[in-house]
């Protein structure tokens, strides 16, 4: 069964801060691996998208890291703001062909203090 | 201007009744979704339709039923609503094909309380 694990669950970090989320991933085998950010009462929005073969990816202060060797793929946030204060959920795609059913993770919620 | 649009966005109904969520996507996609989002945040998919054709069905009580007038627009319709059913629905779309990898676009989802 393909699975994606994400930890912590939550975290708690003083605004300026940096932080690294981590998601662990058993799907193989793999097209894509997406990080999302969802505001609470929000859909969730796109912050990379990664494909097996791509290692970093940025996206102003966020920067996701993938191991595909590994199944591993980090979401590092720098100079965190409180609009940082969010779940964060890792996404991965199958390379099944046809339709593909991605699986998601089940989050990090993100809370930045002042 | 809104890419997926859902309406309500609140939802407050007793058990047993039946109601209905609307969905419309303004990004020209082939591809849209229904997920639930329960209480511990886990986005679960539902549904799946490509060009009003139904793709993706998963377990989902037959009181759940998706219907696509055209492709962009996918509403769900809840029969006989139970407390479980109380959840965030988020609907999303993607474009066609393997540009399908690349991104959807969510809702920004409905909240459906059953008393």
């Amino acid at each position: 069964k393909n699975q994606v694990e994400q930890s912590p669950q939550s975290l708690i970090i003083l605004e300026g801060k940096n932080c690294t989320l981590q998601c662990n991933y058993t799907v193989s085998p793999f097209s894509n691996l997406r990080w999302y950010k969802q505001d609470t009462g929000r859909g969730p929005v796109s912050l990379t998208i990664m494909t097996f073969s791509e290692n970093t990816k940025s996206n102003g202060r966020y920067t996701a890291t993938l191991d595909a060797d590994t199944k591993q793929s980090s979401l590092h946030i720098t100079a965190s703001q409180l609009s940082d204060s969010a779940s964060y959920i890792c996404v991965v795609s199958p390379n099944s062909g046809g339709y593909q059913k991605v699986t998601f993770g089940t989050g990090t919620k993100l809370q930045v203090i002042p | 201007d809104t890419a997926v649009s859902q309406t309500p966005k609140y939802l407050v109904t007793q058990m047993g009744n039946d109601k209905s969520i609307k969905c419309e996507q303004n990004l020209g996609h082939d591809t849209m979704y229904w997920y639930k989002q329960d209480s511990k945040k886990f986005l679960k998919i539902m549904f799946s339709y490509n060009n009003k054709e139904l793709i993706i069905n998963e377990t989902v009580p037959n009181r759940f039923s998706p219907k696509s007038p055209d492709k962009a627009h996918l509403n769900l319709h809840i029969n006989s609503l139970e407390l479980g059913d109380s959840a965030v629905y988020f609907c999303a779309s993607s474009p066609p094909g393997q540009r399908a990898n690349y991104g959807y676009t969510f809702g920004s989802g409905t909240r459906l309380t059953v008393v």
